[in-house]
């Protein structure tokens, strides 16, 4: 069974950039994309991006400019970083696995990770 | 961007009775739209895809109808643990978007 672990430092900084790992577990990676989303304290959903085994990216237009996708295939992760943080970037960041075969619906998610914006 | 809108913010119901959520494109979605579930301090459950099938693992009771522009998920009899913040997400267009979720509380 295919299980994904967000990690990466909790504390981030304004301004700084904030760096987050997905460890696919139980499977390969390959094949399929990988998406970020993230989801501030009481609020809804937000898709950052998503990347292909290939390497291959879609970011969503409103991170674009900050947001950065890789993936490493032979450790089984994909990662995100996002530039010059602020407060709004505060909120539980999830990978999840973004599935084509069932018309792009996320059906593999990470436990999620909170990561903090503050000096 | 489709901008998604689901109704409504809130539903008061009790164990046993039928909820309908309704979730609203801002253009034509064709079928791809999913439903989750997301429970306090969980990570959303994928529940629909492709409009109207189940995923691995749900329950019957949960069911996805609608096309184009207008989707709604049913729950034909909640159960104890349906009550949660519910989802709908379309893969149409990019970027991809969610709807601002409709929280099905016990009444």
């Amino acid at each position: 069974q295919v299980q994904l672990q967000e990690s990466g430092p909790g504390l981030v900084k304004p301004s700084e950039t904030l760096s987050l790992t997905c460890t696919v577990s139980g499977g390969s990676i390959s094949s399929y994309y990988w998406s970020w989303i993230r989801q501030p304290a009481g609020k809804g959903l937000e898709w950052i991006g998503r990347i292909y085994t290939s390497g291959s990216t879609n970011y969503n237009p409103s991170l674009k400019s900050r947001v950065t996708m890789s993936v490493d295939t032979s450790k089984n992760q994909f990662s995100l970083k996002l530039t010059s943080v602020t407060a709004a970037d505060t909120a539980v960041y999830y990978c999840a696995r973004l599935n084509e075969g069932l018309l792009g619906a996320f059906d593999i998610w990470g436990q999620g990770t909170t990561v903090t914006v503050s000096s | 961007e489709i901008v998604l809108t689901q109704s409504p913010a809130t539903l008061s119901l009790s164990p046993g009775e039928r909820a309908t959520l309704s979730c609203r494109a801002s253009q034509s979605l064709m079928n791809y739209l999913a439903w989750y579930q997301q429970k306090p301090g969980q990570a959303p459950r994928l529940l629909i895809y492709d409009a109207s099938n189940r995923a691995t693992g749900i329950p019957a009771r949960f069911s996805g109808s609608g096309s184009g522009t207008d989707f709604t998920l049913t729950i034909s009899s909640l159960e104890p643990e349906d009550f949660a913040v519910y989802y709908c997400q379309q893969r149409s267009n990019w970027p991809l978007t969610f709807g601002g979720g409709t929280k099905v509380e016990i009444k």
